[in-house]
C-alpha cells in the first residue's frame, strides 16, 4: 500500500521567502507525480506533473522535482506572495493516485 | 482544455434522503473517472474507479449499495448517495482521464479535478 507523507503539515514565512515542500512515498513504482493547490473549502487546482522518467518541471515561480528511487519530490515556490497562501497536495499515481495530507502555507504581507 | 464540472456545488439534505452529484468532463472523452471524499482537515480517499459503461470499482470499506455509481457515458458519472446520515456529510470531489485503468492499472494519464460538492446531511 502507498504511503504518501508531506512535511511540514503546516508553515508560515514573510513574504517573499522561497517555499520548500517536502513529500514522500514508500512505493518507488509509479507512473507520475502531481502538485496541487488547494484553497479552503474548494476543489483542486494541478500546479505541476512529472512523469516518472522525469527528474523536474517547472512553471513559472514553482519548480518540482522527484527523485523516484528514493521516493522523494520537493515542491519549491519561489520568492512566495500571500496569494501563495493555501494548502498544496502532493499525489502519487500508481495504480491509483494516493494523496499525502498537505502542507499548510501561510505567506504573511 | 480538459475541464471537469461537478454540480451541485453544494447541497443539504435531510437524513434518509438520497443525493445525486453529477460529474462532467466539458471538453474531452472521459474514459475513467474517480470519486474522492474528502473530511475536514483530512486529504483526499479514493472511494470508487469508474469505466464508462461498466460497473465501478470501489475501494475497500466503500459501501456500493450507499455509494452508487453510474457511468453511462463518455462525458458524465454520477454519484448517488443513498439513505444518506450526517457520518456522510463531506465534500466530494471527482476526476476524470482520458486514460483507461484496463486491468492493469492506469496508463500514467493526468487526472482532471472537478470542483466539488459540498454534502451537508442534518
Amino acid at each position: 500500500k502507498q504511503e504518501v507523507t508531506q512535511i511540514p503539515a503546516a508553515l508560515s514565512v514573510p513574504e517573499g521567502e522561497n517555499l520548500v515542500l517536502n513529500c514522500s512515498f514508500t512505493d518507488s513504482a509509479i507512473y507520475n507525480l502531481q502538485w496541487f493547490r488547494q484553497d479552503p473549502g474548494k476543489g483542486l487546482t494541478s500546479l505541476l506533473l512529472i512523469q516518472s522518467s522525469q527528474r523536474e518541471q517547472t512553471s513559472g515561480r514553482l519548480n518540482a522535482s522527484l527523485d523516484k528511487s528514493s521516493g522523494r519530490s520537493t515542491l519549491y515556490i519561489a520568492a512566495s506572495q500571500p496569494g501563495d497562501s493555501a494548502t498544496y497536495l502532493c499525489a502519487v499515481n500508481g495504480y491509483k493516485l494516493s494523496f499525502g495530507a498537505g502542507t499548510t502555507v501561510t505567506v504573511r504581507a | 482544455g480538459a475541464v471537469v464540472s461537478q454540480h451541485p456545488s453544494w447541497v443539504i439534505c435531510k437524513s434518509g434522503t438520497s443525493v445525486k452529484i453529477e460529474c462532467r468532463s466539458l471538453d474531452f472523452q472521459a474514459t475513467t473517472m474517480f470519486w474522492y471524499r474528502q473530511f475536514p482537515k483530512q486529504s483526499l480517499m479514493l472511494m470508487a474507479t469508474s469505466n464508462e459503461g461498466s460497473k465501478a470499482t470501489y475501494e475497500q470499506g466503500v459501501e456500493k449499495d450507499k455509494f452508487l455509481i453510474n457511468h453511462a457515458s463518455l462525458t458524465l458519472s454520477t454519484l448517488t448517495v443513498t439513505s444518506a446520515h450526517p457520518e456522510d456529510s463531506s465534500f466530494y470531489i471527482c476526476s476524470a482521464t482520458p486514460g483507461d485503468t484496463g486491468l492493469a492499472g492506469p496508463t500514467g494519464y493526468e487526472q482532471y479535478f472537478g470542483p466539488g460538492t459540498r454534502l451537508t446531511v442534518t
